[in-house]
């Protein structure tokens, strides 16, 4: 079962905008991390948040963690046509040794 | 190598038909992940290996999914006497350590295709 939903599933905008994408969860985490899918293709990280991290930059991507409302986001500042992609949020629970995904939000850039 | 590779990329399986998937990870990694991504859902986990160790076996949806990794570097998922319910995306992933925060590398998938 999944745990972490994305919000929204489809998100389109122009070039230049900001992307923002939610991911809720449902139990208590080690790290949360969000993912990128683009079609057809493997799996690629972006950022890793610690469940004592409240917020994380690295270059465009900035994420933001609330474990008080069990919720991540993910914001992409001035996007770009190659951030067209599935974004996924995952999370790290101390007892396993699995990602839980949820089932993605579908970006589209358009220039 | 330079990063996670599976084969086949692509496989069409005629219900029935066992099948095997290769995963090849980043040389010296110890943990080994294997997920299923249907069609517009996001990755389930399946199972994990530490080295040759399978120690979480439990998302392997029936006793038809068996992987192994007999030497801690190349692994193999099989799954016997495929259905269609199990065309979907089998994604292989390797870590360097075994710890929950190391980032998790993951190929490019092999495109399961059941009919």
């Amino acid at each position: 079962s999944q745990q972490g939903e994305e919000d929204p599933q489809a998100l389109s905008i122009q070039e230049g905008e900001n992307a923002t994408m939610n991911c809720s969860y449902k139990t208590s985490i080690n790290n949360l991390q969000w993912y990128r899918q683009n079609s057809g293709r493997g799996l690629v990280h972006l950022i890793l948040i610690r469940s004592n991290e409240r917020e994380k930059h690295s270059g465009r991507l900035r994420v933001t963690l609330d474990t008080s409302k069990k919720s991540s986001s993910l914001l992409i500042t001035a996007s770009r046509a190659a951030d067209t992609a599935s974004y996924f949020c995952a999370t790290a629970i101390n007892s396993g040794y699995a990602l839980n995904f949820g089932k993605g939000t579908s970006l589209l850039v358009t220039p | 190598g330079a990063g996670v590779s599976q084969s086949p990329r692509y496989k069409v399986a005629k219900r029935g038909q066992d099948v095997a998937l290769r995963c090849d990870p980043i040389s010296g990694h110890v943990s080994l992940f294997w997920y299923q991504q249907a069609l517009g859902q996001g990755p389930e986990f399946l199972t994990y290996f530490q080295n040759e160790a399978q120690l979480d076996k439990s998302g392997l949806p029936s006793d038809r999914f068996f992987a192994e990794r007999p030497e801690g570097s190349v692994s193999t998922l099989k799954i016997q006497r495929t259905q269609q319910e199990d065309s979907a995306v089998y994604l292989c992933a390797s870590s360097r350590g075994t710890g929950l925060g190391n980032t998790i590398y993951f190929g490019e998938g092999s495109w399961l295709t059941v009919v």
